[in-house]
Formats: C-alpha cells, structure tokens, sequence
C-alpha cells in the first residue's frame, strides 16, 4: 500500500492564480480530510468527507473548494491563491465504522503564494 | 465546539531523563484524544489514543498517556528520552458526537540533548 499521496511535493503560486492539491489513498478509507499547518497553530481542518459525494466545512473552509467523486480521491481546490495561504497543506484518511479510528497522513504539500 | 492547549511550544530535556508534554482540552461531550508525532518534514503519526477504554494508554517508543476527565488533561509522557524523540508533538481531540472532526492543539517541539 502507498498510504495517502499528494502532489506536488512544493508550489508556489501568484496572487490570483488557482490549483489544485492533489490527495489520494489505496486504504478503501470513506473519511478523508484536508489540514493546514502555519507555525504556531497546529493543524486546522479545511474541509472533510465521510465518503464519495459527501463533503463538509471544517474550521477554516474559506478559500477551498473541495469534491469526493471516488473513494480514493479528495483534491483540494484554491480559486485564486492569496498570500494567506501560504502554508503547508496535509491530506489524512481513515475508516469511519462508527468510531474515531486514527488518521493516517500524506506527506504534504508546501505552498507559496507570492 | 472542542479545543486543546498544549502548554510550551518547546520543551527541552537531556538524554535519559523524564519526558512530559502537556495537554488539556475542553469538552462538552465524551471526547477522544490521540497525541501524533511530527519528524522533520514528514506527516503526521499516531502514538496513541485513548477512546474511552482504560484510562491509562500505552503508545509506541515507550510513550504513554492518562485521560484525567476531572483535570481535562491527557499528559505525555515517557521515562527516559532519546535522541530519536526530537520532534514536535501535537494533542488532537474528536468531537464526541461527531468524530471526524479532529482539533489539533499548536503543538510542542521536544529537543533532547546529548
């Protein structure tokens, strides 16, 4: 198993510009979710799913769209990029039975905005 | 909604000795705790958590944590230090009654000298 993969590795984008982060796990996990890291404040959460079709806000959903059409699939979308998310951006996954089974997390995505 | 604080943003601790990292959180429902571990540029990983089973919880590396509900705390600790344990740590709470919604605290940066 690869775990969860993201791509790119690093990006740095100008004001403006839009991208879009790419999240993908071989678990067959239903939950994915999308964290950012800015020094100082831990990990906030993005936008979550607890399965295809299914997503909903998290702490600091503004400025990111998100889809679930598979399983293994949850990209993240920047419309246009501002300086304020600059930040590195980490996609986790896992089981949703009823229970809070951990985590498991991708490598993350640095970004840059300029 | 849920909250955590980790009092220090860094700790350091010589070799061998006594490590203690620590967490309180609030709650209005039965919550569920986890402490990750962050290694330089890398994802997160689980250490432990703790799901309303015992209350004292054994992780990997020879970390464990108890659930106090009456101090709100869920402490890491671990006997002896090693230099493998430099990293940052972080406490992260799901909501009860809806545990894909994980909250991380900001985080504590453990350095172990030799």
């Amino acid at each position: 198993n690869a775990g969860v993969t993201q791509t790119p590795k690093f990006q740095v984008l100008k004001t403006g510009q839009s991208m879009t982060l790419q999240c993908a796990q071989d678990m067959n996990h239903e939950y994915m979710s999308w964290y950012r890291q800015d020094p100082g404040m831990g990990l906030r959460l993005i936008h979550y799913s607890v399965g295809a079709g299914i997503t909903d806000q998290g702490e600091v959903p503004n400025g990111y769209n998100v889809s679930r059409s598979t399983t293994e699939d949850f990209p993240l979308r920047l419309l246009s990029a501002a300086p304020s998310q600059t930040s590195v951006y980490f996609c986790a996954s896992s089981q949703d039975r009823g229970r809070p089974y951990e985590q498991y997390f991708g490598p993350g995505t640095r970004l840059t905005v300029t | 909604a849920q909250s955590v604080t980790q009092l220090g943003s860094h700790v350091s601790v010589s070799e061998g000795a006594l490590v203690l990292l620590r967490c309180n959180y609030s709650s209005s429902v039965p919550p569920y705790l986890f402490w990750y571990v962050q290694y330089p540029n890398q994802g997160l990983q689980l250490l432990l958590k703790y799901t309303s089973a015992a209350t004292l919880v054994k992780g990997i590396n020879g970390f464990e944590a108890e659930f106090k509900k009456s101090e709100t705390s869920f402490h890491l600790t671990k006997p002896s230090a090693h230099m493998s344990d430099a990293a940052e740590y972080f406490c992260a709470v799901s909501e009860g009654n809806n545990f894909n919604k994980f909250y991380f605290g900001s985080g504590t940066k453990l350095n172990v000298k030799p």
